[in-house]
């Protein structure tokens, strides 16, 4: 099985913030990454697919690099609605694993 | 409006059976593979059963593999999920998504709303 981290596992930072999470595959997954952002009782809702490709609808301060083993989602500039838990997702070995989830909340 | 609705969540003994269903609309069902992800709190998301579009491909996560089985009827554009030997571990929310492609690589763009189920006597 693929095996997926993410670092920090929780963050705290101030609107207007430029936040960083990283994501790391235990083998070379090429870019079958995506990310998602999560709020309480809702369903995840894709943010970034194949490691750097904007989900439509979703703003452009969110953006993603990285291919191999390790990713990052930057959030260029944190605004009130990105409070939330962030998951990475590889799909190179189907029918997926994800990472624990950064939690970002209000410093 | 794309959609997908999940179904047949509920209260189950240890060892018992349930019966899931995603019922979509919105889109041409026949044409996407389809993914079911359950959420726990102590093990956060795991995607547990992959159905290519015509049913014909198939992987499951070793957790659940020999008791669980995806399946979909495209003529009613419904993905189910046939859970047996339920254990306590199987307790979470069940989401189904809509699994798209960018050339190959897969990802979940449209998730349901989740259907809650809890395994216990």
């Amino acid at each position: 099985d693929i095996q997926m981290t993410q670092s920090p596992s929780s963050l705290s930072a101030s609107v207007g913030d430029r936040v960083s999470i990283t994501c790391r595959a235990s083998q070379n997954i090429d870019t079958y990454l995506n990310w998602y952002q999560q709020k309480p009782g809702k369903a995840p809702n894709l943010l970034i697919f194949a490691a750097s490709n904007l989900h439509g609808g979703v703003p452009s301060r969110f953006s993603g690099s990285g291919s191999g083993t390790d990713f990052t989602l930057i959030i260029s500039s944190l605004q009130p609605d990105d409070y939330a838990t962030y998951y990475c997702q590889q799909t190179y070995s189907l029918p997926s694993t994800f990472g624990p989830g950064t939690k970002v909340d209000i410093k | 409006e794309v959609q997908v609705v999940e179904s047949g969540g509920g209260l189950v003994q240890p060892g018992g059976s349930l019966r899931l269903s995603c019922a979509v609309s919105g889109f041409t069902f026949s044409n996407y593979e389809m993914t079911w992800v359950r959420q726990t709190p102590g093990k956060g998301l795991e995607g547990i059963a992959y159905i290519s579009s015509s049913g014909n491909n198939i992987n499951y996560a070793d957790s659940v593999r020999g008791r669980f089985t995806v399946s979909r009827d495209n003529a009613k554009n419904s993905l189910y999920l046939q859970m047996h030997d339920l254990r306590g571990e199987d307790t979470a929310v069940y989401f189904c998504a809509r699994t798209n492609f960018r050339k190959i690589e897969p990802y979940m763009d449209v998730w349901g709303q989740g259907t809650t189920v809890t395994v216990s006597s």
